[in-house]
């Protein structure tokens, strides 16, 4: 298998629902993360976990909430979300975490989100 | 600060004709620097990394330190590489990829 897959592709939810976006790779990466992309924008770094461990938060406002139950997996927790945070929701790995090239990211297709 | 400028928005060219994307970063370390690329409908996918210095669908990419560039060209574009190109900078081993702002390529046949 050498794709990231995300749960689900699609995600409307109100502003006072919880819910939660899931992310698999079974490539044996030990890097994963989250980005925000808006419509016609570049993706923006969320957060990156290393080994399981979070290491990047970009100043991520509460009400998202990732997770890393194994090296395989990676959720995102979303609870009383602002209809500003709609977006599309990529997950991506990477081969090496800390001390490796970065650079090289696999990209899920995405989870859009709608917040009403 | 870390930075890239990806200066144009829109490129519009017709088949056949020679591409030209524009990438330049600021960094003040050693940087990485790589292309992806975005097809209409699927994932976006890394095209091209500089320590490769490969040539991937007839892409290439040269980094210049001079002129703290890295553009992407292609001498005969082609329909199909209609798509959205980022040009990113991975600034070490800290896990952070920083994209410009997107291209859009449009090959007119």
């Amino acid at each position: 298998d050498t794709e990231v897959t995300q749960t689900p592709k699609h995600l409307v939810m109100g502003m006072t629902n919880k819910k939660s976006l899931k992310c698999e790779q079974h490539m044996g990466h030990r890097a994963m993360y989250w980005y925000k992309q808006k419509a016609k924008k570049p993706p923006e770094l969320m957060f990156v976990y290393s080994y399981e461990k979070l290491s990047i938060n970009e100043s991520v406002p509460s009400r998202f909430s990732p997770e890393c139950p194994n090296s395989s997996l990676l959720n995102l927790h979303l609870h009383a979300l602002q209809p500003e945070d709609s977006a599309l929701y990529l997950c991506a790995s990477s081969p090496t975490g800390t001390g490796g090239p970065f650079g090289e990211l696999f990209f899920g297709e995405g989870s859009r989100l709608t917040v009403l | 600060a870390q930075r890239v400028t990806q200066p144009e928005k829109l490129l519009s060219v017709f088949k056949g004709a020679p591409v030209e994307l524009k990438c330049n970063y600021s960094y003040s370390g050693s940087p990485e620097l790589f292309w992806y690329v975005q097809y209409s409908r699927q994932r976006l996918q890394l095209l091209l990394r500089h320590i490769s210095r490969e040539s991937i669908k007839g892409f290439t990419a040269d980094l210049n330190k001079g002129e703290t560039s890295f553009h992407l060209k292609k001498p005969f574009a082609q329909e199909e590489d209609s798509a959205m190109y980022y040009c990113a900078l991975s600034t070490g081993n800290t896990g952070k990829l920083i994209f410009g702002q997107g291209t859009t390529l449009q090959v007119k046949p």
